[in-house]
């Protein structure tokens, strides 16, 4: 069974400094896709990045961009000139696919605060 | 809609009682999902809508638990005599196909309370 690890469950970093957020995951599949979402206290999940497994080339968006490391199974997001507005949960997930249906498993988020 | 709604954003209901929880997809998009978000979880899945039929139920918990969508578009997830361990936030999530690798986009939620 396809299980994801986030080991982080609160973090904190100065606004303008980097983080890194750490992912896991567990899988017997050779293709798939791996996403980090934002929560912020609106609830509502955004997209911040995603990643095809048979992509070698990290996924990069702006000041977000991610380590995957296909082999060990690690996929860690890295937030660069850290914004107060990036304070959120955040959560890794995989694409499982069981049944014909494509849906998320969740990690347990890591909850990132950027202090001034 | 340019995203997901749904609505109520907050009910608040008593223990036995049926709820009703509403989503509106992203026009156009034919996959539908459910999830439930525990406090300091993750969501979990709970049912993926094709179209107008569930194609897969198998993260409802209990046979307490209904969804429908039936004109492809607006869903409703039904929670019949309610628990207290039922309480938890209840997201919507729509993507265009529900193919491989497709983001699924989320709406804010509805965070039930049952007391």
């Amino acid at each position: 069974a396809q299980t994801v690890t986030q080991s982080q469950p609160e973090m904190s970093v100065q606004e303008a400094e980097t983080v890194t957020l750490s992912c896991t995951y567990d899988t017997s599949e050779n293709n798939y896709y791996l996403f980090w979402y934002k929560q912020p206290p609106s609830r509502q999940m955004i997209l911040v990045i995603r990643q095809e497994a048979y992509k070698q080339q990290n996924a990069t968006e702006n000041r977000f961009s991610v380590n995957f490391q296909k082999a060990a199974k690690s996929f860690s997001l890295k937030i660069s000139d850290s914004q107060l507005g990036d304070t959120a949960m955040y959560f890794c997930a995989f694409m499982k696919r069981a049944s014909g249906t494509y849906k998320y498993i969740f990690g347990t988020g890591t909850r990132l605060k950027v202090l001034a | 809609g340019a995203g997901v709604s749904q609505t109520p954003s907050n009910k608040v209901t008593e223990k036995g009682k049926y709820v009703e929880l509403r989503c509106d997809p992203i026009s156009g998009h034919t996959a539908l999902y459910w999830y439930r978000q525990s406090l300091g979880q993750g969501p979990e899945f709970l049912i993926y809508f094709q179209g107008t039929g569930a194609a897969d139920d198998s993260g409802l918990p209990n046979d307490r638990f209904f969804a429908v969508r039936p004109e492809g578009s607006v869903s409703t997830l039904k929670i019949q005599r309610t628990e207290r361990g039922d309480s938890a936030v209840y997201l919507c999530a729509s993507s265009l196909m529900g193919g491989a690798g497709e983001t699924q986009y989320f709406g804010p939620g509805t965070r039930l309370l049952v007391l």
